[in-house]
């Protein structure tokens, strides 16, 4: 079956522009996670969602991210007023369950965004 | 908050060779860790998922091993081959029971 896609693959704003990162999850996984990738590091957490219901952005860097998911399915993942220090690979993974750690997270692609 | 080391960042080693990746954590609390691979401009794949009531798990020439009162796990390659060549990752699942905690990597290159 289909894996995590993600789309575009690759990006390049110029500072200051609006981006929009899509994530299709597997169908039918019920947990979708945002994650940023700065270069030679570890993934790090963005956000969470169950379903619909946002349930967790704790780890979203500034007020100028901003994600969703209003079906249940599709998520995207919006910066405003792009940055330098937002150039990165945003990865997206989903899970079958609820919010249970028995449950593998399985990650696309990633988009990589580059901010000039 | 949980800290993950993942030593060394760079490993280059002849093709054939059994070879270790090592992964710290600070805290012991985590309900599951996980070993990935990632291949240049892609995603992740994940390799190993150990339970926190596990202490191993193998997959064909790959174990991995997990020591929570250490803080350890080690991810052990058995002859490695160049396809091999990856970055391996490091991931914790924490207290919130969800979120990944990911070392830096491991960047491995394995010569023909």
């Amino acid at each position: 079956g289909a894996g995590v896609s993600q789309s575009p693959r690759y990006k390049v704003a110029k500072r200051g522009q609006d981006v929009a990162l899509r994530c299709d999850p597997i169908s039918g996984h019920v947990s979708l996670f945002w994650y940023q990738q700065a270069l030679g590091q570890g993934p790090e957490f963005l956000t969470y969602f169950q379903n619909e219901a946002q349930l967790d952005k704790s780890g979203l860097p500034s007020d100028r991210f901003f994600a969703e998911r209003p079906e249940g399915s599709v998520s995207t993942l919006k910066i405003q007023r792009t940055q330098q220090e937002d150039s990165a690979v945003y990865l997206c993974a989903s899970s079958p369950g609820l919010a249970d750690p028995t449950y593998e997270q399985y990650f696309g692609p990633g988009t990589r965004l580059t901010v000039t | 908050k949980q800290e993950v080391t993942q030593i060394p960042a760079a490993l280059s080693v002849p093709e054939g060779e059994n070879l270790v990746l090592n992964c710290s954590f600070t805290d012991s609390a985590i309900y599951n860790l996980q070993w990935f691979r990632q291949d240049p401009g892609k995603g992740l794949t994940s390799l190993l998922l150990i339970q926190s009531s596990q202490r191993e798990q193998t997959s064909g020439r790959l174990n991995a091993s997990l020591d929570k009162s250490s803080g350890r796990s080690t991810l052990y390659i058995a002859a490695s081959q160049p396809g091999d060549s990856a970055t391996y990752l490091c991931a914790l699942n924490g207290n919130s029971g969800y979120a990944l905690n990911f070392g830096k990597g491991t960047s491995l290159l394995v010569t023909p």
